[in-house]
């Protein structure tokens, strides 16, 4: 199946820096990537939906100047938390949709998620 | 976002079938996932129905469908303690977004 590689799996930092997310598909090209977030014992919240080449589009309450989504090729995307606080302290996963030969895929595929923990 | 709602918990033995309900409020949707999810990590794929399909059998897998309800289930047969994990129930519509469910806490005992 394919892969999609999430950097790193597990961060603690301090309160007011930022920190960057990486996802990586690894051997399919991924036009469209979702982030989500995930509270303990609850379930995924779409934040973004980060299409290749374009702006993010973002789910309703959720801050783009926050949560800074980049897209800029067909196997990454990254999220950057700015200024992070400890409210901001979740586990983050993004996802891929396979494209194949120029049709979206019906198939998402899920990084192993980062916990971020802001201090 | 469209409501997806799965019971919290199930508990069975080692070799019983584990059934695990999903309902669905979306009629336009057009695939219907199941994600496993094991502790610290992210979802894996397990199977997936067309909206059109009523059943779907992958070796120890069944899903069963009814769109009239907007109720899915998933059937894991054999159920080892290996299948221990939070499973998602996912409605999309035309691949645009993904609505989970809360995610079953499936827990076998050996």
């Amino acid at each position: 199946g394919a892969v999609v590689s999430q950097h790193p799996s597990r961060v603690i930092c301090k309160s007011g820096t930022s920190v960057k997310i990486e996802c990586r598909s690894l051997d399919f090209q991924a036009t469209t990537m979702f982030w989500y977030r995930q509270f303990p014992k609850k379930s995924l919240m779409l934040m973004a939906t980060s299409n290749e080449g374009s702006k993010a589009t973002y789910e309703q309450g959720v801050e783009k100047d926050k949560f800074l989504i980049n897209h800029a090729s067909l196997t990454l995307s990254t999220l950057t938390v700015t200024s992070a606080h400890p409210e901001d302290s979740s586990f983050y996963i993004c996802s891929a949709r396979d494209r194949q030969g120029g049709v979206s895929n019906e198939k998402l595929f899920f990084g192993s998620g980062t916990q971020l923990s802001v201090l | 976002g469209e409501d997806v709602e799965q019971s919290l918990f199930l508990s069975v033995r080692e070799g019983d079938s584990s059934v695990i309900n999903c309902t669905y409020t979306d009629s336009s949707s057009t695939y219907l996932y199941w994600y496993k999810q094991e502790p610290g990590a992210g979802l894996q794929l397990l199977t997936y129905i067309f909206s059109n399909m009523d059943m779907k059998q992958d070796q120890r897998l069944t899903v069963l469908l009814n769109k009239k309800d907007k109720h899915l289930s998933l059937r894991i047969a054999d159920t080892q303690t290996g299948d221990s994990a939070i499973y998602f129930c996912a409605e999309s519509y035309n691949f645009n977004k993904f609505y989970f469910g809360s995610g079953t806490k499936l827990n076998v005992k050996p």
